[in-house]
């Protein structure tokens, strides 16, 4: 089955304590983004990559940090979060060939930041 | 830069009603736009989309008409169902940075009653 999965799905966690969002597509797609969700915001995207080791920051990269060393794989890392990281993250991918197409979402890590 | 507006939930319906969901958009080009739905606790899926002016998405009775005059996507269905119930986003991609970047409103919460 083609999915985006993401782990772990939910996590509370302290200020400052380093932790790694993981997101793996098995849909061979070479785009792949991270959005995080607000009440009365939207989504709003964080991180992208075109391909493996092409990153560049999106709209609210402040606070977090991306890796792109395999096509498949594509974490979501906090070095010291913070309370207002507090949010709903979601990892989305698509090809890129072909004009444009859907963006696979996975189905989410909620996070909580004390 | 590109931005999406819609309009503020929560709608709540009976069944049977019909729904409206507005949304405008700005950006600069011709963007693609799009209907992505949440269902509670899972992540986005595509419900509909338009590349160009004039064309109708439709997907399981919901319509929306990309309208470039009024810049407006609007969501429509005919007769909800209580399996309508969701947070409807509207979106925007392109044709910026390889169209790969999506612009999110921030969401519509519809609740439909028996």
């Amino acid at each position: 089955e083609a999915q985006v999965t993401q782990n772990p799905r939910y996590l509370i966690t302290v200020t400052g304590k380093k932790l790694t969002v993981t997101c793996s597509q098995n849909m061979n797609h070479e785009y792949m983004s991270w959005y995080r969700q607000d009440p009365g915001l939207g989504l709003r995207q964080i991180y992208y990559s075109m391909n493996v080791e092409v990153t560049d920051k999106g709209d609210v990269p402040e606070g977090y940090k991306v890796s792109r060393k395999e096509k498949r794989n594509f974490p979501l890392i906090l070095e010291s979060p913070s309370p207002n990281q507090t949010s709903l993250y979601f990892c989305a991918s698509r090809t890129v060939s072909g004009g444009y197409n859907e963006q696979f979402f996975g189905p989410g890590t909620r996070l909580t930041v004390l | 830069g590109n931005s999406v507006t819609q309009m503020e939930g929560p709608v709540t319906l009976s069944e049977e009603a019909f729904l409206t969901i507005n949304c405008t958009y700005t950006a600069t080009g011709y963007p693609s736009l799009f209907w992505y739905v949440q269902y509670p606790g899972e992540g986005l899926q595509l419900l509909l989309k338009a590349t160009k002016a004039d064309d109708k998405g439709s997907n399981k009775g919901f319509e929306a008409t990309y309208r470039k005059e009024t810049t407006s996507f609007h969501l429509e269905k005919g007769s909800v169902q209580v399996s309508d119930s969701a947070v409807y986003f509207c979106a925007l991609s392109g044709p910026t940075g390889g169209g790969n970047k999506l612009t999110f409103g921030t969401g519509t919460q519809l609740k439909v009653e028996l």
